[in-house]
Parts: structure tokens; C-alpha cells; sequence
């Protein structure tokens, strides 16, 4: 089982949707999480970090952590064509110097 | 304020040769990684580095050397160069106080190797 998994997608959506990113993990002492957005050719750039259960909301991106069932899911709100992109979860696993596992991410289309 | 900046953007090495990739970063972050991502692979750790002077292996440190002589400053090595090392590199930069205190990662705009 992957440390970090994500549905490569593509996810396709039409333009004024709600996408829902989802991104499942293994390990149960996992501490901190986030969400990055990588636009072809580019690097990773961070939209959100969370670390308690429940939801964080930052404009139109909210963040969503359910530790009992290993789950942290990314909503983006009225998405634009601007928000296609690949969506990297990153989580810090338990123990060490804080050891960070990317999931392969998933592609997202917004439909004009 | 720069961000995190790597040098050079692209380059090609012929099979034996070897080269550093620059970062360089103006944030006063104590923590360093180098990353390579292959295409549906997933970014993979080489190597990181807590601070000045202290530096350790990653998922994937074979082929690769690092330094870390400042706080600023982490150069990653190549040493002769292989097909395998074909990728996309990319330097990071964080703020970490302890368990909860990683405030996410800032990426440098990456490199492009290619190995022939």
C-alpha cells in the first residue's frame, strides 16, 4: 500500500463546479497535511496546510481532514479553467525529522 | 525577496560527466530538500538538510552528494552522470519548529536534466 494515494484522474469538471479532490494515507501518526498545485511544466506551489480534524477554508478552497478514516480532501469552489492543474497532497508522516510524502497527485480540467 | 532560486533551468550531460545544481534560497529557512520528479512518479527525496552543517539521505541519494555550508546555500551534486538521473530537479525550502511547526514547502522553479 502507498504511503500517500491519490487518484491520477483526470478529473473533469465544467467551469462554476465544485471539484473534489481526494487523497487517502497509511499511516496513522501522520501529523500535518497539504495541498499543492503544480501547473504543467512548473513547480509545486502550496494552497493550504491543515492539521486538525474538520474543515479549513481559504477563499475558494477548502481543506477537509478526517484522521479515523485516514482521509484529507480538497474542495475548490466555482472553479475556473485557471484551476487546471495537477494537485499534489503532501502529508508529514509520524517520527523522524518529519518526513513528507507526496502523493503522484491528480489532474484536474476545468471545462470552460 | 527571491523565493528559492535554482540554476541552471536546463541541461543535457553526457553519460560520465557531472554536475551541481544551485539553490539558493533568502527566506532564513532551516530546512532544505532536493527533490526529482519523474513523469506519474511522484516527487521523491534525495536528500534534505535541518541546517548549516547537517545534511541526510532521502528515498533516493544514489548517484547524488549534497553541502550545506550555509543557511542559504544547498548545491546538489551529480557525479558521473547516468540515464537514470534523466528528471526534473527541484530544490524546496520550509520553516519547521518541531511536530506541528512545517508551514509547507516553497519549490525553486526547477531544473530539467537530461542524460545522454
Amino acid at each position: 500500500q502507498k504511503e500517500v494515494e491519490q487518484n491520477s484522474g483526470p478529473l473533469s469538471v465544467p467551469e462554476g463546479a465544485i471539484a473534489s479532490l481526494n487523497c487517502t494515507y497509511s499511516d496513522r501518526g501522520s501529523q500535518s497535511f497539504f495541498w499543492y498545485r503544480q501547473y504543467s511544466g512548473k513547480s509545486p506551489e502550496l494552497i493550504m496546510f491543515i492539521y486538525s480534524n474538520g474543515d479549513k477554508e481559504d477563499g475558494r478552497f477548502t481543506a477537509q481532514l478526517n484522521k479515523a478514516s485516514q482521509y484529507v480532501s480538497l474542495l475548490i469552489r466555482d472553479s475556473q479553467p485557471s484551476d487546471s492543474a495537477t494537485y499534489l497532497c503532501a502529508v508529514i508522516v509520524s517520527g523522524g525529522y518529519q518526513k513528507v510524502t507526496f502523493g503522484t497527485g491528480t489532474k484536474l480540467q476545468v471545462i470552460p | 525577496n527571491a523565493g528559492v532560486t535554482q540554476t541552471p533551468k536546463f541541461r543535457i550531460l553526457k553519460i560520465g560527466q557531472s554536475m551541481t545544481l544551485q539553490c539558493t534560497q533568502d527566506m532564513n529557512h532551516n530546512y532544505m530538500y532536493w527533490y526529482r520528479q519523474d513523469p506519474g512518479m511522484g516527487l521523491k527525496l534525495i536528500y534534505y538538510s535541518v541546517g548549516a552543517g547537517i545534511t541526510d539521505k532521502g528515498e533516493v541519494p544514489n548517484g547524488y552528494n549534497v553541502s550545506r555550508s550555509t543557511t542559504e546555500d544547498f548545491p546538489l551534486r551529480l557525479e558521473l552522470a547516468a540515464p537514470s538521473q534523466t528528471s526534473v530537479y527541484f530544490c524546496a525550502s520550509s520553516y519547521s519548529r518541531g511536530r506541528q511547526g512545517n508551514y509547507g514547502y516553497t519549490f525553486g522553479s526547477g531544473t530539467r536534466l537530461t542524460v545522454v
